[in-house]
C-alpha cells in the first residue's frame, strides 16, 4: 500500500524556518517525481514545488522560489521541503504527492498534511 | 503560467441530479495532463480523472471528464449527499508552474 507521511510542521515566527518531511513506503520511491503542495486556511491547493527521481532537477512556484529547498534521500525513501524566510502568507497545511507519469502525467497518491502556521 | 478558471464557484443540487463543472484554461493544456480532484473537509485531494477523462481506480462510473484545449468538464451524475466536496482541475505537464483552478463547492441539499 503507498503512503505518504508529512511531518515536522508547527508554529514558526515570521522570518523563522522550518523543515518537512514527507516519509514514503509501499512503492519504488526512487522512481518517482515528488511534489509539495500547499493550501492555506479557508484556501484553494497551490502546487509549490517538485523534485525529480534522481534529483536532476526541481522546480518552484515563484511564490516561494529562493525561499524554499525541495530535497530527497532515496535510500531513506524521504522528501523535504525546507523553508526559510518564512512568511505569515506560508501559513498552510503543506501536502506531499507522487506524480505518476505513463501517457498521462497526474498526482496520484498524496499524504495527510502537516500544518505550518507562521505567526508573531 | 497557465491560470486555469473553474465555473461555477458554488453548485447546489438535490440528490439525483447531474452537476456540470468547468475548467477553463487560459492557454491550450494537453489532454494528459488535466486531473480533477474531490476533497472533503479536513482530508487530503483525491484523484478522481486523470488524463481528462480516465477515472481513477475506484471511482464510480458516475464520474466523467471531457474537454481539450482550453476547456475540460466534470460530469458527475445521480448525485449522492457523498458528493458533497470541493473539486478542483489541475494541470501538470510541460507548462510550469503546475496550476489548480481555484475549487468548485458542490452542495447536495
Amino acid at each position: 500500500e503507498v503512503q505518504l507521511v508529512e511531518s515536522g510542521g508547527g508554529l514558526v515566527k515570521p522570518g523563522g524556518s522550518l523543515r518537512l518531511s514527507c516519509a514514503a513506503s509501499g512503492f519504488t520511491f526512487g522512481s518517482y517525481t515528488m511534489n509539495w503542495v500547499r493550501q492555506a486556511p479557508g484556501k484553494g491547493l497551490e502546487w509549490i514545488s517538485h523534485i525529480s527521481s534522481s534529483s536532476s532537477y526541481m522546480h518552484y512556484a515563484d511564490s516561494v522560489k529562493g525561499r524554499f529547498t525541495i530535497s530527497r534521500d532515496n535510500a531513506k525513501n524521504v522528501v523535504y521541503l525546507q523553508m526559510n524566510s518564512l512568511r505569515v502568507e506560508d501559513t498552510a497545511v503543506y501536502y506531499c504527492a507522487r506524480r505518476l507519469c505513463n501517457d498521462d502525467c497526474y498526482l496520484d497518491y498524496w499524504g495527510q498534511g502537516t500544518l505550518v502556521t507562521v505567526s508573531s | 503560467e497557465t491560470v486555469l478558471t473553474q465555473s461555477p464557484g458554488t453548485l447546489s443540487l438535490s440528490p439525483g441530479e447531474r452537476a456540470t463543472l468547468s475548467c477553463r484554461a487560459s492557454q491550450s493544456v494537453s489532454s494528459s495532463y488535466l486531473a480533477w480532484f474531490q476533497q472533503k473537509p479536513g482530508q487530503a485531494p483525491r484523484l478522481l480523472i486523470y488524463g481528462a477523462s480516465t477515472r481513477a481506480t475506484g471511482i464510480p462510473d458516475r464520474f466523467s471528464g471531457s474537454g481539450s484545449g482550453t476547456d475540460f468538464t466534470l460530469t458527475i451524475s445521480r448525485l449522492e449527499p457523498a458528493d458533497s466536496a470541493v473539486y478542483y482541475c489541475h494541470q501538470y505537464g510541460s507548462s510550469l508552474p503546475s496550476t489548480f483552478g481555484q475549487g468548485t463547492k458542490l452542495e447536495i441539499k
